[in-house]
């Protein structure tokens, strides 16, 4: 069946440093990919996403690629601050029904001071 | 706006024991979820309601059964809980129901199954 891969599991980043966190998908017929922020005992919130026709977008210190080919997509992060630190998922949405998305199992981002 | 809102926050059960968990949303959403969070697992779908009046099964159903009353409301029940049911569960909205529409999650009730 559909699956999402999401590595590492766990990230620890200097602060000031970057970060990366990569999904794999295994649904070549997924379009949408958005990415999530869990901050502790709070739900997942957007922070960005890509679709299928585009190849990278950026939002300030953060950035999604999109390799339909390899059917993979990163979260780039950089210049990390204390801030950063929490839990990202990745996912990866297909077709029109509102069931078909599949969530990555998290990164969990701890930012060094 | 208050967004999506959970209650309770909180719940423990004993085996058996059957409880709602209730969903609300005020951004007039027509499609509404429930996940479970398990540690390592990420989110997985229980149920969802594309529209008012609609429900549908999603990756982990069984043992569940939900209730869309309205369009602001979609609750999740829990005939006779059991301890694999110990989880994080997440309520979600959507604008409408289609593809690469962004997810709106509520604050999430911790269930502990004893």
């Amino acid at each position: 069946g559909e699956n999402v891969e999401q590595h590492p599991s766990t990230l620890s980043v200097q602060e000031g440093d970057s970060a990366v966190i990569k999904c794999t998908y295994s649904d070549s017929a997924s379009n949408y990919f958005p990415w999530y922020k869990q901050e502790l005992g709070k739900g997942p919130q957007l922070i960005i996403d890509i679709r299928s026709n585009v190849g990278e977008k950026k939002d300030q210190r953060i950035a999604v690629t999109l390799n339909k080919t390899a059917k993979h997509f990163s979260l780039h992060i950089t210049e990390t601050q204390p801030e950063d630190s929490a839990v990202y998922f990745c996912a990866a949405s297909w077709g029109s029904s509102a069931s078909k998305i599949i969530f990555g199992s998290g990164t969990r981002l701890s930012i060094r001071p | 706006n208050a967004g999506v809102t959970q209650t309770p926050k909180f719940q423990v059960l004993k085996t058996g024991q059957s409880m709602t968990l209730q969903c609300a949303q005020d951004m007039n959403h027509n499609s509404m979820y429930w996940y479970r969070q398990d540690p390592g697992m990420g989110l997985r779908l229980i149920y969802y309601s594309a529209s008012e009046g609609t429900t549908d099964k999603g990756e982990v159903p069984n043992g569940y059964n939900v209730s869309r009353l309205n369009k602001r409301e979609f609750s999740l029940r829990l005939e006779s809980a059991a301890p694999s049911q110990t989880s994080v569960y997440f309520c979600a909205s959507v604008p409408k129901t289609g593809r690469g529409e962004t997810q709106y999650f509520g604050p999430g009730t911790r269930l502990l199954v004893l």
